[in-house]
């Protein structure tokens, strides 16, 4: 079983649109949780840590459920500039790799 | 900001040669990690190091070492490279202090020939 699940899309979404990513995680263990942005070619960015409040940064609102043991992230208005794979990043502390990744899931924003 | 460098954008080297993916990060972070990225396959940890001098096998270490003689600087090497470690390799940072972030290089696309 992965450490890490995510649907891989992809998601194809028009201008302006509401899109949600859901990502599962196995091992309640589990302390911190992230959002990296993808584009093409390049090395994942930091979008924005989960915390168990929920956050948000603008069109972004990252949220966690420890309970049922997943994470999500919601894009508001989704824009071109959104295009790119979303990778959920947890970190177990005290396990050897520390960081585990789903595998991305890919969104285009159709104007 | 944290920086962590990779020595190269791209590489195209032949099988059977012998491949230094060089990686420099300038914050003072205690661990450093190789990944590889392939399509459908996500990022996979190749080694890993918690300290100077040390290092630890990830899930995919076969064919590949690694040397960590400084802080600053973690270096993977593929001793007789073969056309199956044509890839996207990534280097990453974090600390140990806190809330731990990933912090990644630009990434190295390595072309086996």
């Amino acid at each position: 079983r992965k450490e890490v699940e995510q649907d891989p899309g992809p998601f194809n979404v028009p201008e302006g649109a509401t899109v949600a990513f859901n990502c599962t995680y196995s091992n309640s263990a589990s302390q911190s949780f992230f959002w990296y942005r993808q584009d093409c070619r390049k090395e994942p960015k930091l979008l924005m840590s989960v915390y168990s409040s929920g956050n948000e940064d603008g069109r972004f609102t990252a949220q966690l459920n420890r309970a049922s043991q997943y994470i999500s992230l919601l894009i508001r208005d989704s824009k071109l500039s959104d295009s790119a794979t979303y990778l959920c990043v947890v970190n177990i502390p005290n396990t050897g790799n520390q960081f585990y990744f789903g595998t991305g899931t890919s969104l285009t924003v159709i104007p | 900001d944290v920086k962590v460098t990779q020595s190269s954008r791209y590489l195209v080297k032949r099988t059977g040669e012998k491949v230094f993916l060089e990686c420099v990060q300038d914050m003072d972070h205690e661990n450093m990690f190789w990944y590889r990225q392939d399509p459908g396959l996500g990022l996979r940890l190749i080694y890993f190091s918690y300290d100077v001098k040390m290092k630890e096998k990830g899930d995919i270490p076969e064919g590949y070492s690694v040397s960590r003689e400084k802080k600053e600087r973690f270096s993977l090497i593929l001793e007789s490279a073969s056309t199956n470690q044509t890839s996207m390799y990534l280097c990453a940072s974090s600390t140990v202090r806190g809330h731990e972030k990933l912090f990644f290089g630009s990434g190295t696309q390595l072309s086996v020939l």
